[in-house]
């Protein structure tokens, strides 16, 4: 699976728009975007995930570049709650085995 | 529904004992995968099995830790002779199936502290 860097952590404030950037320069053509986040002392919690397309949940909305070298997570209206570490997977498609590969992620810290 | 829930929540243990973490997945998930997480940083894969099948065990870091799951829903990770190195998060994960665009489910995972 192709390889991600994030920077180790970002300041936002309460109620503002979160942008939580994500190079995958190695990414191949069928390799999926993932995102997840985890809370202190929880398990990873899936967000939101892509192809090609930009897409959007009731969580967050994910950015793809057209070329695919990187993403931007995009949390609308940050609150206390989204303060987590943030992880960009990228993750080869169908076969068995998919295990999430995770690297250091972003820890994001959203301040009142 | 109920999620992934894993037990027990916290595990102390004297190095040399054997210690065994419980993960019942979320009811009809076919795949479930085991990771264990380090202090300040991110999750590693150990192993996953598909209903019953161990079909990826490459993350186990040594023979002293084994996995089951041998009616293809809770599933058990053993560790044998516990060592300080073994002290971790253990997360277990579980999904409707193998293909890439199902997200995994995770429990709180199991603390271990070995002593």
């Amino acid at each position: 699976d192709a390889k991600t860097t994030q920077p180790p952590s970002m300041d936002c404030a309460e109620g503002r728009a979160a942008n939580l950037p994500c190079n995958h320069s190695t990414i191949s053509g069928n390799e999926y975007v993932y995102w997840y986040r985890q809370i202190h002392s929880q398990g990873p919690q899936y967000i939101i995930h892509g192809l090609k397309n930009n897409e959007t949940n009731e969580m967050a909305s994910l950015i793809i570049t057209e070329d695919r070298k990187s993403s931007t997570l995009i949390l609308p209206h940050a609150t206390l709650r989204d303060t987590a570490v943030y992880y960009c997977i990228v993750r080869s498609g169908g076969g068995a085995g998919n295990m999430l590969t995770f690297g250091g992620g972003t820890r994001l810290m959203v301040k009142p | 529904g109920a999620g992934v829930s894993q037990s027990p929540r916290y595990k102390v243990a004297k190095r040399g004992q054997d210690v065994a973490l419980r993960c019942d997945p979320i009811s009809g998930h076919v795949s479930l995968f085991w990771y264990q997480q380090a202090l300040g940083q991110g999750p590693e894969f150990l192993t996953y099995f598909q209903n019953e099948a161990q079909l990826d065990k490459s993350g186990l870091p040594s023979d002293r830790f084994f996995a089951e799951r041998p009616e293809g829903s809770v599933s058990t990770l053993k560790i044998q002779r516990t060592q300080q190195e073994d002290s971790a998060v253990y997360l277990c994960a579980s999904s409707w199936t193998s293909g890439s665009s199902y997200e995994q489910y995770f429990g709180p995972g199991t603390r271990l502290t070995v002593t």
